[in-house]
């Protein structure tokens, strides 16, 4: 089974406007870690936000946030204002277990485009 | 200063050929990996990697094979390149300890004739 799954290929915003961007994860691990990155046409992989299996509250980083439900094993993520370098592609990401080794288990992509 | 750094960050080279890609990482990080990004963007662990352990994907063809030769660098060695071999390949490097995600390099964009 997919660990990571995300159901949109691409987005469309416009820009000043706020997008989500859906995960949803599958894992028996109580101890896990959720990651978005993002994948600019140029090629590197940006580090955007992390939200922990126990956190609390959604995470948040400048624009960023979090629309973490537990329940539902989804890891939505909201950007606000969408302004044009926004455009990109954007990976959720999953790490398991608290400690060691463990990999990151990526989803397939969402590709923004962010419209002037 | 960068974190995790990767030459070359293009090769185009004829099939059959054995080639190297580095990767050195200077955030003091116990671990470091290697994924391959197909031409459909999807990013696969290939390898991980650190002091104690390396842990191979399956999937990944004997002809990959990594090579560490202390704590902050972990290279790739490709042998006998085949044109499926072609994507991009990121090296990236994480803290055992805590829950926090990678960093990644800038990737190395391998083209096999």
């Amino acid at each position: 089974a997919q660990k990571i799954t995300q159901t949109q290929p691409g987005m469309f915003v416009q820009e000043k406007e706020a997008v989500t961007l859906d995960c949803t994860y599958d894992t028996s691990d109580p101890s896990y870690g959720l990651f978005w990155y993002k994948q600019p046409s140029s090629g590197e992989m940006i580090f955007l936000i992390y939200q922990g299996s126990y956190d609390q509250q959604n995470a948040t980083e400048g624009r960023y946030s979090l629309n973490f439900q537990k329940a539902r094993k989804s890891a939505n993520l909201v950007i606000s204002a969408s302004q044009l370098g926004d455009s990109a592609m954007y990976f959720c990401a999953m790490r398991e277990g608290r400690t060691g080794a463990n990999n990151l288990f990526f989803g397939t992509g969402t590709r923004l485009t962010v419209i002037p | 200063d960068t974190a995790v750094s990767q030459t070359p960050k293009y090769l185009v080279t004829q099939m059959g050929n054995d080639k190297s890609i580095k990767c050195e990482q200077n955030l003091g990080h116990d671990t470091m990996y290697w994924y391959k990004q197909d031409s459909k963007k999807f990013l696969k662990i290939m390898f991980s990697y650190n002091n104690k352990e390396l842990i191979i994907n399956e999937t990944v063809p004997n002809r990959f094979s990594p090579k560490s030769p202390d704590k902050a660098h972990l290279n790739l060695h490709i042998n006998s390149l085949e044109l499926g071999d072609s994507a991009v390949y990121f090296c990236a490097s994480s803290q055992d300890k805590g829950t926090y995600g990678y960093t990644f390099g800038s990737g190395t964009r391998l083209t096999v004739v």
